[in-house]
């Protein structure tokens, strides 16, 4: 499959404390993407990292990119309780087909 | 900015009947995509429209599922006949991405999609 994994399936943590996903794939890509999941609702987009870079902040979010090692992560800084949400990785090979994992689910307990 | 509006929001039938769903995207975003999104997976693309032609479909089951998008904007999605096993949330999104474009770095805008509960 081209699609790419999260690690982990789900994190439970601390308000205040950090998060950190990752996302691993197989082929190459065009580009990588964040979203966010709350319950009952769509996909929000996060961050889109492109292939010739390395790392992009957004706020409290942090994603990098090693195409090396084909993966990616994203770290979610003092994390609140509204962060408590599912987060997908997609991964672009091109033909602005945008495929997804499984995600991570994390909660962020009060 | 509108975001992507998509209905019915719930739809519950039994197996064998029919259902459609609608949405409209973004205005101005050329390219359109239907996604299956089953409890506790990740979103698997069914087809992907640019205007109003079809880019991708090999995903999309075609003895059952139908899709298409007048005049490259509002698209629906049926179902027919309905299984069991289409339980699932419809999601639609939209881009301002373009196959071979320039912009082919644009994200997905989503719409809250359409749970089907088929019993």
């Amino acid at each position: 499959s081209q699609q790419g994994e999260e690690d982990p399936q789900a994190l439970s943590i601390q308000e205040g404390e950090n998060a950190t996903m990752n996302c691993s794939y197989k082929t190459s890509i065009n580009n990588l993407q964040w979203y966010r999941q709350n319950s009952g609702r769509g996909l929000v987009h996060l961050i889109l990292i492109r292939s010739n870079e390395r790392e992009k902040h957004s706020g409290r979010l942090r994603v990098t990119l090693d195409t090396s090692k084909k993966s990616s992560s994203l770290l979610i800084t003092a994390s609140r309780a509204a962060d408590t949400a599912s987060y997908f990785c997609a991964t672009d090979f091109g033909a602005g087909k945008s495929t997804f994992g499984d995600g991570t689910t994390l909660t962020v307990k009060p | 900015e509108a975001g992507v509006a998509q209905s019915p929001r719930y739809k519950i039938i039994e197996k064998r009947q029919s259902v459609a769903f609608w949405c409209n995207p973004i205005s101005g975003h050329a390219t359109l995509y239907w996604y299956q999104q089953i409890l506790g997976q990740g979103p698997k693309l069914l087809i992907q429209f640019q205007n109003n032609g079809v880019v991708d479909d090999s995903q999309l089951p075609k003895d059952r599922f139908s899709a298409e998008r007048l005049k490259g904007v509002d698209s629906t999605l049926k179902i027919q006949p309905a299984k069991l096993e289409d339980s699932a949330v419809y999601l639609c999104a939209s881009s301002a991405r373009l196959t071979g474009g320039s912009s082919y770095n644009s994200p997905l805008h989503f719409g809250n999609g359409t749970r089907l509960t088929v019993t």
